[in-house]
């Protein structure tokens, strides 16, 4: 069974940064594309960011370009988004999920979300 | 704005049968597969629907899901008070190069 479990969320200040984590787990990781998706509190779900298995290829949201950096350890089972400059606009729950089928579909399954506040 | 347009809200009485449409491009739902979404208050996104009109296991056949052409909807029969919740369509995006959704539906239950 598929687990994914984010971690690093909190409280930062505007233009401060912050790393997220994903630990993943009950699947071969390494064979798997990953993505960011993130919802702001009463809004809908947002795109980020997607990693390629072998990390060869990426993509953000014009919202984040610039500004985040999606990576993954494979031999850790692990995900990341590194998250600087941030605005009040990226406070929102931030999810990382995954997709067995092919990376460019939606995501199939999900994490439990971390949540991230950015204010003064 | 979201790139995928939902109705805000849908409602229905219990047993009834209820549709949430979804409506897209050809860059997205017109050559891509169409996903769909139940979320529960506080809770992450579940998978419904998948590669347009696939349950995955453990999700019941009242739910169903079609596509044609640029669009795409999700019906949902014998409805129950506990299938309130918000529903989302997504699909990949052959000109963002990513995934986009749709600003969600939330379905009410009378």
């Amino acid at each position: 069974e598929v687990q994914l479990v984010e971690s690093g969320g909190g409280l930062v200040q505007p233009g401060g940064s912050l790393r997220l984590s994903c630990a993943a787990s009950g699947f071969p990781f390494s064979g798997y594309e990953m993505k960011w998706v993130r919802q702001a509190p009463g809004k809908g779900l947002e795109w980020v960011s997607y990693i390629s298995s072998s990390s060869d290829r990426t993509n953000y949201a014009d919202s984040v370009k610039g500004r985040f950096t999606i990576s993954r350890d494979n031999a850790k089972n692990s995900l990341y988004l590194q998250m600087n400059r941030l605005r009040a606009e990226d406070t929102a729950v931030y999810y990382c999920a995954t997709n067995s089928f092919s990376e460019w579909e939606p995501p199939e399954s999900w994490g439990q979300g971390t949540l991230v506040t950015v204010s003064s | 704005q979201s790139v995928l347009t939902q109705p805000p809200s849908a409602s229905g009485t219990p047993g009834q049968r209820v549709t949430i449409s979804c409506s897209g491009s050809s860059s997205n739902i017109g050559s891509n597969y169409v996903y769909w979404y139940q979320q529960l208050p506080g809770t992450a996104p579940k998978l419904l629907i998948y590669r347009n009109n696939q349950r995955p296991s453990g999700v019941p056949d009242r739910f169903s899901g079609s596509k044609s052409g640029t669009s795409a909807s999700l019906a949902i029969s014998g409805l129950r008070s506990d299938d309130e919740a918000d529903y989302y369509c997504a699909a990949w995006d052959d000109s963002l190069s990513g995934v986009v959704f749709g600003g969600g539906t939330k379905l009410t239950v009378l």
